[in-house]
């Protein structure tokens, strides 16, 4: 069973590009939840895509958006790099949403430099 | 934001030695988690207690919950080499949103 992966492991890119980064749920999960994890700090909640659709958001601007497809895998693209986006960004996937919530799986990480 | 908040922020013990952690959040919570990350990679769950819950184990690990004080701890216990890692705690408050504090590093000397 193959847990969540994400794809690429490490990219960069100069400053003012566009990335998309790509995450596959584990399997029977139908949640996917982006984060951002700069050095040093913990993970930074950027959004949660259920049923294809954004559900939550955290404190992110436009730059940053998303997509989930039918078969629960899902984007995550930035645009207008800058220097600050420099993090690994991490795919979690889950089962449902709502109480009780379940555990998350996490991916290894996109790892970007921003240059 | 950060709601949760690891404490303390580094830790440096003798292996075989019980390592203990201590995570403060603010705001009522469904479920608190504790996470282990390797060198900056994927994190790894280690357990999820629900905000009925006061303790649980796995294992070498011992998670209390105190819903009046807003806290919970990580207790891990005959720490290994291996157990040389970040923890975080990470809080959902029931809006689907899990929060992560900033960690705490651990260290096992040998």
């Amino acid at each position: 069973d193959a847990g969540v992966t994400q794809s690429p492991t490490h990219l960069i890119k100069t400053r003012g590009q566009q990335v998309t980064l790509r995450c596959s749920p584990k399997s029977g999960h139908d949640t996917v939840s982006w984060y951002q994890q700069a050095l040093g700090q913990g993970p930074q909640f950027i959004f949660q895509y259920y049923e294809e659709e954004e559900r939550q958001r955290g404190n992110f601007p436009d730059r940053f958006s998303g997509h989930q497809f039918p078969n629960y895998s899902s984007e995550l693209n930035v645009n207008a790099l800058l220097l600050g986006d420099s993090a690994l960004y991490l795919c979690a996937s889950s089962l449902g949403v709502g109480f009780p919530s379940t555990e998350a799986f996490f991916g290894q990480g996109t790892r970007l430099t921003v240059v | 934001s950060q709601q949760g908040e690891e404490d303390p922020q580094a830790l440096s013990i003798q292996e075989g030695e019980n390592a203990t952690m201590n995570c403060s959040y603010k705001t009522s919570i469904n479920n608190l988690q504790w996470y282990r990350q390797n060198s900056g990679r994927g994190l790894v769950h280690l357990i999820l207690i629900r905000s009925n819950e006061r303790e649980k184990h796995s294992g070498r690990l011992r998670v209390t919950l105190d819903t009046s004080k807003k806290s919970s701890s990580l207790l891990i216990t005959a720490s290994r080499a291996a157990d040389t890692a970040s923890y975080f705690c990470a809080t959902d408050a029931g809006d689907d949103k899990i929060i992560f504090g900033k960690g705490t590093r651990l260290h096992i000397l040998p």
